[in-house]
């Protein structure tokens, strides 16, 4: 597709089970960022990806938080355990390397998570 | 590390009117990027407008147009005439090279009939 696409769009889930949430970015885009973002708030960084260098993971909150990225594409976030407090939108965004003249990061329209 | 400030979380503006968003950067970096995005109600994140560092003349895009002070390290947004339909979060965002790209804590702008 023409975008990033985010799936599913709204997912509701008990707590305790685990979450899988997909990012499909723009084809050939180097960089994926993974941001949460609760209710009415900023963006929190929680994992990015560029080219085949190590992710940095270091906006990850906890160890119930997991990323990967297969072939440089496709990536899942995965939420194990969930709990109320990672209600939130998920948004995913991609975008070559800051260097050329119109470089930006597009975003998919993101995943809203409610624990219940 | 980079850092993007933006230090007011809330404004708000007459329909119109003229209103400037502030948001300040840190970084070692010569050579970088400036951004202003906008995530209106739909929260689909919307570049407004992008700024090269290396670049002297400040970008214009329409009624929006920033104010780059590289020495200041500043990149303020003023949104002219403003409309209805302008009311959302604003974020500043800065990237580099292969550095992740950093967001600013977000302005919320009203625009008020």
């Amino acid at each position: 597709g023409a975008g990033v696409s985010q799936s599913p769009s709204n997912k509701v889930t008990e707590k305790g089970k685990d979450v899988e949430l997909r990012c499909d970015p723009i084809s050939g885009h180097t960089a994926l960022y993974w941001y949460r973002q609760s209710l009415g708030q900023g963006l929190e960084f929680l994992i990015y990806f560029q080219g085949n260098s190590a992710p940095d993971k270091s906006g990850l909150p906890s160890d119930r938080f997991s990323a990967e990225r297969t072939g440089g594409s496709v990536s899942t976030l995965t939420i194990q355990r969930t709990q109320q407090e990672d209600s939130a939108v998920y948004l995913c965004a991609s975008s070559w390397a800051f260097r050329g003249a119109d470089t930006e990061a597009f975003f998919g329209q993101g995943t809203r998570l409610t624990v219940v | 590390a980079q850092t993007v400030t933006q230090s007011q979380p809330e404004m708000s503006v007459q329909e119109a009117e003229t209103v400037t968003l502030s948001c300040t950067y840190d970084t070692s970096e010569n050579n970088y990027y400036l951004f202003w995005y906008k995530q209106p109600p739909s929260r689909q994140m919307i570049l407004v407008i992008r700024q090269e560092a290396y670049k002297q003349q400040n970008a214009t895009e329409n009624r929006f147009s920033v104010n780059f002070q590289k020495a200041a390290k500043s990149f303020s947004l003023k949104i002219s005439d403003s409309q209805l339909g302008d009311t959302a979060m604003y974020f500043c965002a800065f990237g580099a090279g292969s550095y992740q790209l950093t967001f600013g804590k977000g302005t919320k702008l009203s625009v008020i009939p």
